[in-house]
């Protein structure tokens, strides 16, 4: 399973963009990297996935440089609602694909 | 939308007892999940199921741990002699098996006194 590291916690203000970057230097060729969050007390929730380029959907943004050695996860103009834990994964796209959490990063917004 | 439902919330059980979390997965999804967080620490897999079988599991997931699908709606996990370092939220989780999308329930508080 390739290990992914980030970093453990990051501060911002309301309105700003988050970038919360990732690195998984032994990337498998056929894994997709995966982004969840989780609030305190709740279960994780899937926010966003991709395999290269840009991905982005309504609620953040991924990119992946060619390489694939890591990745960014982009929230546009966050709020004081968007303080959780943000995990990032990597694994086959697949449901026989146990996800493996690490760590993550614990994103705090101030007013 | 959609949800994975558990029950219940919250548990206390005395150790040594034996406790059954119940779950029941979105109803046209094909992948079945636990996970355990231990207060604190990070989110760790228990086991996966697939057509009425385990698929996978990990070291933590031993002879105490059982899952059974006893009908069409429902999943559970049962721990059969419960021990202190059981104490955790446990979650449960669903997915249509086509990607990692998988959603997780509101979790099961279990604590082992």
């Amino acid at each position: 399973l390739a290990k992914t590291t980030q970093p453990i916690s990051m501060d911002s203000y309301e309105g700003q963009e988050v970038n919360i970057t990732c690195s998984h230097n032994n990337i498998a060729t056929n894994d997709y990297i995966t982004w969840y969050q989780q609030f305190p007390s709740q279960g994780p929730r899937f926010i966003i996935q991709g395999y290269k380029t840009k991905v982005t959907n309504e609620v953040a943004s991924l990119f992946i440089p060619a390489d694939r050695k890591s990745s960014t996860l982009s929230l546009p103009r966050v709020s004081l609602s968007d303080t959780a834990v943000y995990y990032c994964l990597v694994g086959l796209n697949s449901g026989y694909s146990t996800l493996t959490f690490g760590k993550g990063t614990m994103l705090l917004v101030s007013p | 939308e959609p949800e994975v439902t558990q029950t219940p919330s919250h548990q206390v059980t005395q150790m040594g007892q034996e406790v059954i979390l119940r779950c029941v997965p979105i109803s046209n999804h094909l992948y079945f999940y636990w996970y355990r967080q231990i207060l604190g620490q990070k989110v760790e897999f228990l086991v996966s199921f697939y057509n009425n079988e385990i698929s996978e599991k990990s070291e933590i997931f031993d002879d105490q741990f059982s899952v059974e699908r006893p009908d069409g709606s429902n999943f559970t996990l049962k721990i059969r002699s419960t021990k202190l370092e059981d104490s955790a939220m446990y979650f449960c989780a669903s997915s249509d098996g086509g990607t990692t999308e998988a959603f997780f329930g509101q979790g099961t508080r279990l604590t082992v006194v």
